[in-house]
């Protein structure tokens, strides 16, 4: 089964701080994604990433950057978090082999900015 | 553009009765479809999917049929448990946007015993 990891269940941060959250998936998946999940929004894409080191904007970019160094490794940092950033963060991954295909997800980090 | 509509809730329901949630989309061509479930305080599964026009979807008691003449994605289920209670997704994969899914927002189903 793939297996997709973040590095934190639960996150508190003061405003301003830098925060980094980690996501690791052990399936070799080309694709890696972050989201953020609020009540009544569903689910919007923050970035992705289709190759090491490569990454494109999804539709919240702002205020978010994100880094790919390995293959299964996907960071999404804060530079300097604010109290509109508390929310729910979602990693997932996909192989890339069939154009859209199923994204699996990892449990989630549930932020919170003071 | 690509888009999806799925039926709002929250929705409530009786062990054992019969669930329909509805989901609609927009999109050209032949879109992949899914459904995902969020349990309380996980992450996103793959429930089901389909991948072309008049295609069935199952998993876990849980049905759900590509009709390209309407356009939907409906998810039923002919006896629900307690144990279904989550949040779903409607979601929308389409070759123009390469391997980005689109989800709806979101129908948070109850079960009651």
């Amino acid at each position: 089964d793939v297996k997709v990891t973040q590095s934190s269940r639960y996150l508190v941060k003061r405003t301003g701080e830098k925060v980094f959250l980690e996501c690791v998936q052990d399936m070799d998946h080309e694709n890696m994604f972050w989201y953020r999940q609020d009540p009544g929004l569903g689910l919007r894409l923050i970035y992705f990433s289709y190759d090491v080191k490569m990454k494109e904007k999804g539709d919240i970019p702002e205020g978010y950057s994100v880094s790919r160094e390995k293959k299964e490794r996907f960071s999404l940092i804060l530079e300097s978090a604010s109290t509109n950033q508390t929310s729910m963060y979602l990693c997932a991954s996909s192989s890339g082999q069939e154009g859209a295909d199923t994204q699996y997800f990892g449990p989630g980090t549930r932020l919170t900015v003071l | 553009g690509n888009s999806v509509t799925q039926m709002e809730g929250p929705v409530t329901l009786s062990e054992e009765a019969f669930l329909t949630i509805n989901c609609t989309y927009t999109a050209t061509g032949y879109p992949s479809l899914f459904w995902y479930v969020q349990y309380p305080g996980e992450g996103l599964q793959l429930l089901l999917k389909a991948t072309k026009a008049d295609d069935k979807g199952s998993n876990k008691g849980f049905e759900a049929t590509y009709r390209k003449e309407t356009t939907s994605f409906h998810l039923e289920k002919g006896s629900v448990q307690v144990s279904d209670s989550a949040v779903y997704f409607c979601a929308l994969g389409h070759y123009s946007s390469a391997s980005k899914i689109i989800f709806g927002s979101g129908t948070r189903l109850s079960i009651r015993p």
